[in-house]
């Protein structure tokens, strides 16, 4: 199962609402996870089940979607949010990654 | 806390092996579905292969790229995972993570293959 995410790259300032996309080629349901991944550091985990946050993940993350289409949403941005972001699919083996979004600040 | 710390990358030949571990505390290790993830220099995370649970049968699957090349195993005895690697390329050069269910990582072991 291939995993789309858009876009590769995306500017924005502190305060700002971001959306980031990914788009799976065949049904998942809800199994997609979002992680984070900053410079030199291993990959943080942020959301499973599409939309269920980890219990330490701030609240101004949100994922929604289900079946091929999911977003994850920053609905304000902080300073520590510049990262990379990846969506993953565990729905079938291989489990497999989106290409990954930067984010970075305007 | 739960912690997970890989331990085992190292500089190997083309053709070498070489056996990485992931050790956990602070968790049932047990029920634990682990996975091995990798990520080449500048490039994204590559998704190398899981070992479920024994409850669940204790089964691993592969990514193609390493299937018939690495064995992932564990030791519930000593709330460690394995990866086995033979056959080493130049393409498996990356940093390889441990993670847990979905939920927790390791910091990563390096793996440069070079001759």
């Amino acid at each position: 199962i291939e995993l789309t995410q858009s876009p590769s790259s995306v500017s924005a300032s502190l305060g700002d609402r971001v959306t980031i996309s990914c788009r799976a080629s065949l049904h998942i349901s809800n199994f997609l996870a979002w992680f984070q991944q900053k410079p030199g550091k291993a990959p943080k985990s942020l959301i499973y089940g599409a939309s269920t946050l980890h219990s330490v993940v701030p609240s101004r993350f949100s994922g929604s979607g289900s079946g091929t289409d999911f977003t994850l949403t920053i609905s304000s941005l902080q300073p520590e949010d510049f990262a990379t972001y990846y969506c993953y699919q565990y729905s079938d083996d291989p489990h497999t990654f989106g290409q990954g979004t930067k984010l970075e600040i305007k | 806390e739960v912690q997970l710390v890989e331990s085992g990358g190292a500089l190997v030949k083309p053709g070498g092996s070489l056996r990485l571990s992931c050790a956990v505390s602070g968790f049932t290790f047990s029920d634990a579905w682990m996975t091995w993830v990798r990520q080449a220099p500048g490039k994204g995370l590559d998704w190398v292969g899981r070992i479920k649970s024994k409850t669940d049968g204790a089964t691993a699957d592969y990514a193609a790229v390493v299937k018939g090349r690495c064995t992932i195993s564990r030791d519930d005895s000593k709330n460690t995972l394995y990866l086995q690697m033979n056959s080493l390329k130049t393409e498996d050069t990356a940093v390889y993570y441990c993670l847990l269910n979905l939920d927790y990582w390791g910091q990563g072991t390096l793996v440069t293959v070079s001759s």
